[in-house]
């Protein structure tokens, strides 16, 4: 059964920092690019970034340019998010999901809340 | 990366079709790639994945879900309205390395 199971969330104050992971299992993590979507509570889905296998190349959405890292540890099954230089508008719970093709991702975790707040 | 424009919100009574569309631009929707998705979110969960490249059913989904595109605006049909399809719903697309969300469209069966 495919799983993903995100962490590292929780309670940040403005220009903070944080590292979210993503712990796959019940498939061969390393031959999947990955992407992070966030949700801003009572608002829609946002796209944050996305890895291709091996981890290179990445991309990133325009609002998280420069602030956020994505990266992955293929012998861990693990994706990661360091967001940097973190603002209010940066509040959200933050999924990971398994890249099929194009904007298509079949499988997400439960996701994880980040709060920034002072 | 402006939002694909989706309708608030659509109602209907069980056992009818509604259609929610999504319009973006010649970057997304648009683009010659075909690269739109849909995604279907219930209160309190993760969103679950519909449709990829505008009208492939995903494992498992119901025949009554169905996308199409014309131009710069997709669509997804629900037919056969059921009160499991009360939920959120996001139209995606694919520009350039990116993905576009649209705003979402609540579903209400009424």
């Amino acid at each position: 059964e495919v799983q993903l199971v995100e962490s590292g969330g929780g309670f940040v104050q403005p220009g903070g920092s944080l590292r979210l992971t993503c712990v796959a299992s019940g498939f061969t993590f390393s031959r999947y690019e990955m992407n992070w979507v966030r949700q801003a509570p009572g608002k829609g889905l946002e796209w944050v970034a996305f890895t291709s296998t091996g981890g290179y190349p990445t991309y990133y959405a325009d609002s998280v340019r420069g602030r956020f890292t994505i990266s992955r540890d293929d012998a861990e099954n693990s994706l990661f998010l360091q967001m940097d230089s973190l603002s209010v508008e940066d509040t959200a719970v933050y999924f990971c999901a398994r890249d099929t093709f194009r904007a298509a991702a079949d499988y997400w975790g439960q996701g994880t809340l980040v709060t920034v707040s002072s | 990366q402006s939002a694909l424009t989706q309708p608030a919100s659509v109602s209907a009574s069980p056992g009818q079709s509604i259609t929610i569309s999504c319009t973006g631009t010649s970057y997304d929707v648009g683009n010659s790639w075909n690269y739109v998705s849909w995604y279907q979110q219930h209160p309190g969960k993760a969103p679950k994945l519909l449709i990829s490249e505008v009208n492939q059913r995903a494992s498992g989904v119901s025949l009554r879900f169905s996308g199409s595109k014309s131009g710069n605006t997709a669509s997804l049909t629900i037919s056969g309205l059921q009160t499991g399809d009360e939920a959120d719903y996001y139209c995606c697309s694919y520009g350039h390395h990116d993905w576009v969300f649209g705003g979402g469209t609540k579903v209400t069966v009424l």
